[in-house]
């Protein structure tokens, strides 16, 4: 089974703090994502990765970046927090391939922004 | 662009009651149609896909068909148990086949009650 895995199941931090939230996937996956998730919003998209050092802005990357130095390995940061980026943060991964490739999701970050 | 509507519930019914979910969704080319499920406390997982038109997805009861004509891909189960209490989105592939992320609905909070 493919497993997509977030460092932190919760985390707090403050106004202007600068964030990481790492994701890493074991099924040698091409693609990985970020999706943010809110009550009544679903899921939006904040990034996307297709290889290593390549990335794609999603539909709301505002206020956000992300690095992808390995295959295995995701990041999300926030340069500085605010409190609108209060949120769950799922990230996933897909094989290359096309639109009917799944994607697949780590468990979340609750992150709270304070 | 592509976008995916779905009732947002709470959908409550009793154990063993008939369960419809209606999808319905607005894309540019044939992409592939994806519904997830959201346990609590979990992250999203793939409960089932089409990739074509007239496709049928199954997995653990639940089915769901992918009508071209009506732009729709409903979730239907024949009898709920209280373990399907979760929340159900509806996904829409990338059109053009690469790499960008699913669009997904708000999603339906299922409440299956003893």
């Amino acid at each position: 089974d493919v497993k997509v895995t977030q460092s932190s199941r919760y985390l707090v931090k403050r106004t202007g703090e600068k964030v990481f939230l790492e994701c890493v996937q074991d099924m040698d996956h091409e693609n990985m994502f970020w999706y943010r998730q809110d009550p009544g919003l679903g899921l939006r998209l904040i990034y996307f990765s297709y290889d290593v050092k390549m990335k794609e802005k999603g539909d709301i990357p505002e206020g956000y970046s992300v690095s992808r130095e390995k295959k295995e390995r995701f990041s999300l940061i926030l340069e500085s927090a605010s409190t609108n980026q209060t949120s769950m943060y799922l990230c996933a991964s897909s094989l290359i391939g096309g639109s009917n490739q799944p994607q697949h999701f780590g468990d979340g970050t609750r992150l709270s922004i304070l | 662009g592509n976008s995916v509507t779905q009732m947002e519930g709470p959908v409550t019914l009793s154990e063993e009651a008939f369960l419809t979910i209606n999808c319905t969704y607005t894309a540019t080319g044939y992409p592939s149609l994806f519904w997830y499920v959201q346990y609590p406390g979990e992250g999203l997982q793939l409960l089932l896909k089409a990739t074509k038109a007239d496709d049928k997805g199954s997995n653990k009861g639940f089915e769901a068909t992918y009508r071209k004509e009506t732009t729709s891909f409903h979730l239907e189960k024949g009898s709920v148990q209280v373990s399907d209490s979760a929340v159900y989105f509806c996904a829409l592939g990338p059109s053009g086949g690469g790499a960008d992320g699913l669009t997904f609905g708000k999603g339906t909070h299922l409440i299956i009650q003893p």
